[in-house]
């Protein structure tokens, strides 16, 4: 268990629709991050926030979003969902300042857009 | 160009003995890290190791040890004594600049599948 919480862990959606991930960090780790693993794509990094603020931007697509609560715990918007969004979506967190700066990942929400 | 590259399609290794998984990156900045991740079939990420740039010995965690080659560019894990748990997809990952800095994502390989034989 790596203590990154992630809900819910299946989501089955029509096309057209919005749906809301969420994420809670390990205790004390202040940067949250967004994965996206699709077959044809591999794991491509989405967005990244630091304690509230909007670090680092990946390959995001406009009809999705995210934000940081005060509370750390984070949110991933997907809205006018296609069939290609269908995917597992990681959420990870790291400390941020350590050598390392290690990354643990959650155990992902499975999407599927039928 | 890819940023990270493991080839190995496929690899099999009988239970009990030792098991090379390659990963060669390429970057040109002199900060990096290079991490290796296990995927099993339940689809969690699990981490594994880490290796510095500036690191000065290769990283080991248990069974887990991480050859790495700075000028050739390639930072292989080394699985001993494989085990039947072993068996699971597994990612060679960089973030390019210091820890803490602006950028801190991760890119990643395509993945190596690696199966342990009883």
């Amino acid at each position: 268990d790596s203590g990154v919480t992630q809900t819910p862990k299946h989501l089955i959606t029509a096309t057209g629709q919005r749906v809301t991930l969420r994420c809670s960090p390990r205790s004390g780790d202040l940067s949250v991050y967004w994965y996206q693993q699709s077959l044809d794509q591999g794991l491509q990094f989405l967005i990244q926030y630091y304690n509230g603020e909007e670090r680092a931007k990946g390959n995001i697509l406009e009809r999705f979003s995210a934000q940081q609560f005060p509370d750390l715990h984070s949110e991933l918007n997907l809205s006018s969902l296609e069939l290609g969004d269908s995917a597992l979506y990681f959420c990870a967190s790291s400390v941020v300042g350590q050598a390392a700066d290690t990354q643990y990942f959650g155990p992902g929400t499975r999407l599927t857009v039928l | 160009a890819q940023k990270i590259t493991q080839t190995q399609p496929g690899m099999f290794v009988q239970e009990k003995e030792a098991v090379t998984l390659d990963c060669t990156y390429d970057t040109s900045d002199p900060s990096y890290g290079l991490f290796w991740y296990k995927q099993p079939s339940s689809g969690e990420m699990i981490f594994l190791i880490y290796q510095g740039s500036y690191d000065q010995q290769n990283a080991t965690e248990g069974r887990y040890s991480l050859n790495f080659q700075k000028a050739r560019k390639s930072a292989n894990l080394v699985i001993s004594a494989s085990q039947l748990g072993d068996s699971a997809m597994y990612f060679c990952a960089m973030r390019e600049g210091l820890s803490g800095g602006a950028n801190s994502k991760l890119t990643f390989g395509k993945g190596i599948t690696l199966s342990v034989r009883p």
